[in-house]
């Protein structure tokens, strides 16, 4: 059972708004990630952290930001929202473990509306 | 450039096996992930090849062939509940699959 949370779980805001979004993993993992991705479509990769104090930008540019200040925690910042921002946000992490893979383990996401 | 292909949609009945195919080409290579997602739901892992060969895992199987850049996910005795978009992805070769490069997703439906 992967835990890593998530929350808010669905968040409806207007325009302009600052909003973060929480991402917490309890299982020691040194690497972390943020997704967006619309219903029906491909998961992009919009920020990724390789450990504390460590923040890349993904492949999909975003205008969100990052930190990394605690292992377990990789919450994602907008600092004024707007409707293109509407979509589903997923957390991921990884790391090294007994049987472990490297597999990315997700939370549940946070579906955002920007009305 | 790095690119990995996968069928959009497959349709299948209840009962049934389908097999979904992956095909991958990429800089590097450190292990193919095979993972499953719920609509409205986060993915789940599923398996992992980094050898070639067939690896079982219960009802689902995953095989390998590094040589052709190829993988495919096996379903057997399909459930309802196997109606979901499976999703390949690889691992880069940064070291420890830091970073994964996602596939599209195959839509699959279980039909009675």
């Amino acid at each position: 059972e992967a835990d890593i949370y998530q929350t808010p779980r669905y968040l409806v805001i207007g325009t302009g708004k600052k909003i973060t979004l929480e991402c917490s993993q309890t299982m020691g993992h040194d690497k972390m990630y943020w997704y967006q991705q619309d219903p029906g479509m491909e998961l992009h990769l919009i920020h990724y952290s390789y450990g504390v104090n460590s923040t890349e930008k993904g492949d999909l540019s975003s205008e969100s930001t990052v930190s990394r200040i605690r292992t377990e925690h990789f919450p994602l910042t907008l600092e004024s929202a707007r409707p293109s921002h509407t979509s589903q946000y997923l957390c991921a992490s990884s790391g090294v473990g007994a049987g472990s893979y490297n597999e990315q383990f997700f939370g549940p996401g946070t579906r955002l509306t920007v009305l | 450039g790095q690119n990995i292909d996968q069928p959009t949609e497959m349709t299948a009945t209840e009962g049934a096996i389908v097999q979904i195919n992956c095909t991958y080409q990429t800089s590097g290579f450190n292990g193919l992930f095979w993972y499953q997602q719920h609509a409205g739901e986060a993915p789940t892992f599923l398996s992992y090849n980094v050898l070639d060969g067939l690896e079982e895992k219960g009802r689902f199987s995953s095989f390998l062939s590094r040589s052709k850049g190829y993988s495919y996910l096996l379903l057997k005795e399909l459930q309802m509940k196997d109606s979901a978009s499976y999703l390949c992805a690889v691992g880069d070769n940064a070291g420890n699959n830091r970073k994964l490069i996602w596939g599209l997703g195959t839509s699959l439906a279980v039909n009675p």
